[in-house]
């Protein structure tokens, strides 16, 4: 069946480092794939997200480009900030399902002054 | 405009118990998911409507588990009874249409079961 496979956390870095979080996936159609972010005490919010290959999503920094040949939305940022301490749920949703996300099992990332 | 409204925001019970978890969606919002996260996983889809009609509830464990959505607007998801691999956070999530794939997430509801 369809999955989603994210790099394990947590993830420490400092401020101002390169952030990349791997994310892989798995889907028998041609899935819509996405970044969501959940804040510590807040509910999931839309990052960004890429509807078909090749596309690059982008927001607040980070950026994930679809790439079909090596199944993979890897998401990255230049240089993180404090703010960006969160957990990251890379998911995909496949039409043809009716639009249901499936999840990664989210990577936790802490960003130390 | 107001995003999706859940309540209540934690719930603490013992097993055997029922629950009820409430639900109400964007305006004008076809499609209504809710989530069930357990603690260091990802979201799980329990049960999917499209208006008033369910789409995908393949993986709600419809022995304990049952949802509505009365007038294709609010929605209730009850558990009865509870057993202690129910403890998650439920969340819910609404999308314009099931094929336009934004989804918006509600604050989620904590549930403990002891």
């Amino acid at each position: 069946g369809d999955s989603v496979t994210q790099m394990e956390g947590p993830v420490t870095l400092s401020e101002e480092a390169f952030l990349t979080i791997n994310c892989t996936y798995t889907a028998t159609g041609y899935p819509s794939l996405f970044w969501y972010v959940q804040y510590p005490g807040e509910g999931l919010q839309l990052l960004l997200k890429a509807t078909k290959a090749d596309d690059k999503g982008s927001n607040k920094g980070f950026e994930a480009t679809y790439r079909k040949e090596t199944t993979s939305f890897h998401l990255e940022k230049g240089s993180v900030q404090v703010s960006d301490s969160a957990v990251y749920f890379c998911a995909l949703s496949v039409g043809a399902q009716g639009g249901k996300l499936i999840f990664g099992q989210g990577t936790e990332l802490s960003v130390k002054p | 405009e107001a995003g999706v409204a859940q309540s209540p925001r934690y719930k603490i019970i013992e097993k055997r118990q029922s629950v009820a978890f409430w639900c109400n969606p964007i305006s004008g919002h076809a499609t209504l998911y809710w989530y069930q996260q357990i603690l260091g996983q990802g979201p799980k889809l329990l049960i999917q409507f499209q208006n008033n009609g369910v789409v995908d509830d393949s993986q709600l464990p419809k022995d304990r588990f049952s949802a509505e959505r009365l007038k294709g607007v609010d929605s209730t998801l009850k558990i009865q009874p509870a057993k202690l691999e129910d403890s998650a956070v439920y969340l819910c999530a609404s999308s314009q249409t099931a094929t336009r794939v934004e989804q918006f997430f509600g604050p989620g509801t904590r549930l403990t079961v002891l």
